[in-house]
């Protein structure tokens, strides 16, 4: 068991870019999270899948923030235009059972950073 | 809405001293709550839940017990190591939604 794995571990982009962050949730896992991670805000739930299906994005800025799951092995978080204040660690976890109350088991995370 | 709220932002020990995170949520009903721990360079660990009232969670020496009345769930170690520093979260599951609320997470340092 792999666990939670996430690539890029570091991504660099210039304002106005496109970034695509990328997750292979633990293999059996029927929900897969996304956080973002600041010094300032903390953890902060950005989007949430089960069984592929989205089920609440309420933490995702809606403009310029995107997710998909196009199978059960992985799943994308797209950020178009990129912004300075999007700099942050971006936190993927898978959890067994399909809701957010019981164990998640979260990835490395990618360190995005926008110059 | 729900939140989370942890009391210290860092906390500094000596080894074999005893440790106290302090945790208080807001939420309706009876929401799980949550422990994790998050090294440098790693994601958030697991490190127990509790979902009812004053039912105790443990792990690796640190308990926890769900505290309806106070609504708290307040961390402790009876006797830290070095090996112990890192960022420690609590977190509460929304049950009217499907996220968890992170309070903001308390560094731990333990010095030699």
């Amino acid at each position: 068991n792999a666990g939670v794995i996430q690539t890029p571990r570091h991504k660099v982009t210039g304002k106005g870019q496109e970034a695509t962050l990328w997750c292979e949730p633990i293999s059996g896992h029927s929900a897969v999270f996304w956080y973002r991670q600041t010094i300032v805000q903390g953890l902060e739930f950005l989007t949430y899948f089960r069984n592929q299906a989205p089920i609440d994005d309420s933490g995702m800025p809606k403009e310029r923030f995107s997710a998909q799951m196009p199978n059960q092995s992985h799943s994308t978080l797209k950020i178009q235009s990129t912004q300075p204040q999007d700099s942050a660690v971006y936190l993927c976890a898978s959890s067994l059972v399909g809701t957010g109350g019981y164990e998640q088991y979260f990835g490395p995370g990618t360190r995005l950073t926008v110059l | 809405g729900d939140s989370v709220t942890q009391t210290e932002g860092q906390v500094a020990l000596s080894e074999e001293d005893f440790l106290t995170i302090h945790c208080n949520y807001s939420a309706s009903g009876y929401p799980a709550l949550f422990w994790y721990v998050q090294y440098p360079g790693e994601g958030p660990q697991f490190l127990f839940r509790a979902s009812r009232d004053k039912e105790k969670g443990s792990s690796r020496g640190f308990e926890a017990t769900y505290d309806k009345g106070t609504t708290s769930f307040h961390l402790r170690k009876a006797s830290v190591q070095e090996s112990d520093s890192a960022v420690y979260y609590c977190a509460c599951h929304d049950t009217n939604a499907y996220k968890v609320i992170f309070g903001k997470g308390t560094h731990l340092h333990v010095l030699p």
